[in-house]
């Protein structure tokens, strides 16, 4: 199994650009999230999953997309780039409420 | 709100110390799970332990363990034996599951600096 895979490992934008950050599992998990990473803040909570065709909010949802259209892979969308996204990006996956969340390798974006 | 709130930016310990790391949590939910994360300073994310809201005893694994205070909404995070391999930032994570939401939302994490 690879696990839960990220691509790109790096990513510069200029403002106003958009990108798709791409997340897959190879697991079967049903529960799949993006968190952003700030200095001092911990991991945020920006979209999540809880099945393909099912997605939610979370802390953080202005300026981003998501859609599940599978169960493997969990897509997230920049619409239009802005400095205040500069930031590490990890995709996790799970199964039921009691299991770790296993997390992709992250995705460090810099947007100019 | 559902929040977790680790309140020790920094901590020091010495090698082969045990030391403890706070986390307290609120939500007025009755089923959630309090999971700790260690970060290397590679970034990747490591599980470290897990707690259920239902579960009668404390977790542990290996030299982790978890002190689940209930009433005191409390989850705090003890290391036996410290190493040096230790040094990290550790991260208490609260997961939330409802009829209509499956959240894990994390505290800001805490820098933990191993010294010999």
């Amino acid at each position: 199994n690879a696990g839960v895979t990220q691509t790109p490992k790096f990513q510069v934008l200029k403002t106003g650009q958009s990108m798709t950050l791409q997340c897959a599992q190879d697991m079967n998990h049903e529960y799949m999230s993006w968190y952003r990473q700030d200095p001092g803040m911990g991991l945020r909570l920006i979209h999540y999953s809880v099945g393909a065709g099912i997605t939610d909010q979370g802390e953080v949802p202005n300026g981003y997309n998501v859609s599940r259209s599978t169960t493997e892979d969990f897509p997230l969308r920049l619409l239009s780039a802005a400095p205040s996204q500069t930031s590490v990006y990890f995709c996790a996956s799970s199964g039921t409420v009691d299991n770790e969340q296993f997390f992709g390798p992250g995705t460090r974006l810099t947007v100019l | 709100a559902q929040k977790i709130t680790q309140t020790q930016p920094g901590m020091f310990v010495q090698e082969k110390e045990a030391v403890t790391l706070d986390c307290t949590y609120d939500t007025s939910d009755p089923s959630y799970g309090l999971f700790w994360y260690k970060q290397p300073s590679s970034g990747e994310m490591i599980f470290l332990i897990y707690q259920g809201s239902y579960d009668q005893q404390n977790a542990t694994e290996g030299r982790y363990s978890l002190n689940f205070q209930k009433a005191r909404k409390s989850a705090n995070l003890v290391i036996s034996a410290s190493q040096l391999g230790d040094s990290a930032m550790y991260f208490c994570a609260m997961r939330v599951l409802s009829y209509n939401t499956d959240k894990l939302i994390f505290g800001t994490g805490t820098r933990l600096q191993v010294f010999p």
